[in-house]
């Protein structure tokens, strides 16, 4: 079965300074890989997803996640923090197993971003 | 603008009582979702449904029962709520294909004393 491992559950930074949110997976064949951000009393939206096209990727709000199939990782960056940017982030990847595609979520980073 | 609705976001029950959550997507997407988020545990599905009176279950579908009558609207049915069944719990629906975006509501948050 396919798994996702967020590295951190939180992560705080100052605002203009870089994001990194790290994601690894486990999948027996070749992912789909997603990451969604929750903003507070908010439902999910999609930042971007991976379906083996291209291994960078770039999503929404200046948010990119490059693919790297050695390291079985698909980490989140940002070259720049908004405060707007404060959120819980998820990363997630597809299960096609039992016949279904079900997305199978991280445990969720949060992000803290200071003046 | 595309929307997934989830009637209440707030709710608070007893235990012991018969509890509908109700969503309704105006996308006319194949696929709707029920998920539980809770702190530290992600987004865990508890049943999902590809076509209308059709229901899979997810990972944690005990306690729990959906309806799907027709292809909008899907409720999540909680027989005989229990304090474990405190959460927050999502909505999603999803067009038909595999590398579809997920389109969530903004939650029902429900507290069972």
């Amino acid at each position: 079965a396919q798994s996702v491992t967020q590295l951190d559950s939180h992560v705080s930074v100052s605002e203009g300074t870089p994001v990194l949110l790290r994601c690894n997976y486990s999948s027996s064949y070749s992912p789909s890989l997603f990451w969604y951000v929750q903003h507070p009393n908010k439902g999910l939206q999609l930042l971007l997803k991976y379906t083996s096209a291209a291994t960078l990727v770039k999503g929404i709000n200046g948010f990119e996640a490059e693919f790297k199939k050695s390291e079985t990782s698909f980490h989140l960056t940002k070259p720049s923090a908004h405060m707007s940017d404060a959120a819980e982030y998820f990363c997630v990847v597809s299960d096609f197993s039992g016949g279904y595609n079900k997305l199978i979520f991280g445990a969720g980073t949060r992000l803290a971003v200071h003046p | 603008d595309v929307k997934v609705t989830q009637s209440s976001r707030y709710l608070v029950k007893r235990t012991g009582e018969k509890v509908f959550l109700e969503c309704v997507q105006d996308m006319d997407h194949e696929n709707m979702f029920w998920y539980r988020q809770d702190p530290g545990l992600g987004l865990r599905l508890i049943y999902f449904s590809y076509d209308v009176k059709m229901k899979e279950k997810g990972d944690i579908p005990e306690g729990y029962s959906v309806s799907r009558e027709k292809k909008e609207r899907f409720s999540l049915i909680l027989e005989s709520a229990s304090t474990n069944q405190t959460s927050m719990y999502l909505c999603a629906s999803r067009d038909r294909g595999d590398t579809g975006e997920l389109f969530f509501g903004e939650g029902s948050r429900l507290t069972v004393l």
